[in-house]
């Protein structure tokens, strides 16, 4: 079955830190750019960053509201993408999606469940 | 950065009538390789989005073809030929074709 699964969600206050993960299966996640989505409650989509293939030097891009806090990375040994969250902000209060990028269509056709994340002190 | 501005916010559709949601960037979504890169997701409550629609007029698979999409350029429509309640929920449209990657702020299709 072709599925992510975000985890390591929680609560952490400001400034602090957390890190998602988000499992792969049933494609070949070696060869899929992933991306990070999040969605703040009753609110809309907003798209955090991505990183590419092996291929493409696993390059990295961000949103501007994370840049310089948040860094992707994956281990394609795992089938795993990472979202390394530093320095939180209470406006960085959402649930994450990771989602797959199906390459030559520019599209999401892959997403997660999400993972929520809440910054309170 | 591209906005993606969506009308209706709201739309109370009668089950069996269509429903129409527009889409218009703020910029030409046309990318430098020719393609436009307009997608459309759909998020019913409580679930993550899924893609129905891409490269503004493509069905992904499994996705019913009372669905529909057209356009080009700076404007796009999502069309729903006869809503079922199923149908319920908000649809976004997204572009990228120029980071960062933009969704519009969700209509939501709701029953009468």
């Amino acid at each position: 079955e072709v599925q992510l699964v975000e985890s390591g969600g929680g609560l952490v206050q400001p400034g602090g830190s957390l890190k998602l993960s988000c499992a792969a299966s049933g494609f070949t996640f070696s060869g899929s750019p992933m991306h990070w989505v999040r969605q703040a409650s009753g609110k809309g989509l907003e798209w955090v960053g991505r990183i590419r293939t092996k291929t493409n030097s696993y390059a990295t891009l961000y949103a501007a509201s994370v840049k310089g806090r948040f860094t992707i990375s994956r281990d394609d040994s795992k089938n795993t993408a990472y979202l390394q969250m530093n320095s939180l902000k209470t406006e960085d209060t959402a649930v994450y999606y990771c989602t797959r990028l199906w390459g030559e269509n520019n599209a999401f056709d892959i997403w997660g469940q999400g993972t929520m994340v809440t910054v309170s002190s | 950065d591209i906005v993606m501005t969506q009308t209706p916010l709201s739309s109370p559709v009668t089950l069996g009538q269509p429903a129409s949601i527009s889409c218009r960037s703020s910029q030409s979504l046309v990318h430098s390789d020719g393609n436009t890169y307009l997608s459309w997701l759909q998020q019913r409550p409580g679930q993550p989005p899924r893609l129905l629609i891409y490269k503004i007029s493509n069905r992904f698979s499994g996705v019913p073809d009372r669905f529909s999409g057209s356009g080009a350029g700076t404007d796009f429509t999502l069309k729903i030929s006869r809503v079922e309640p199923e149908d319920v929920g908000v649809y976004y449209c997204m572009q990228a074709t120029q980071f960062p990657w933009t969704f519009g702020q969700g209509t939501k299709v709701e029953i009468k």
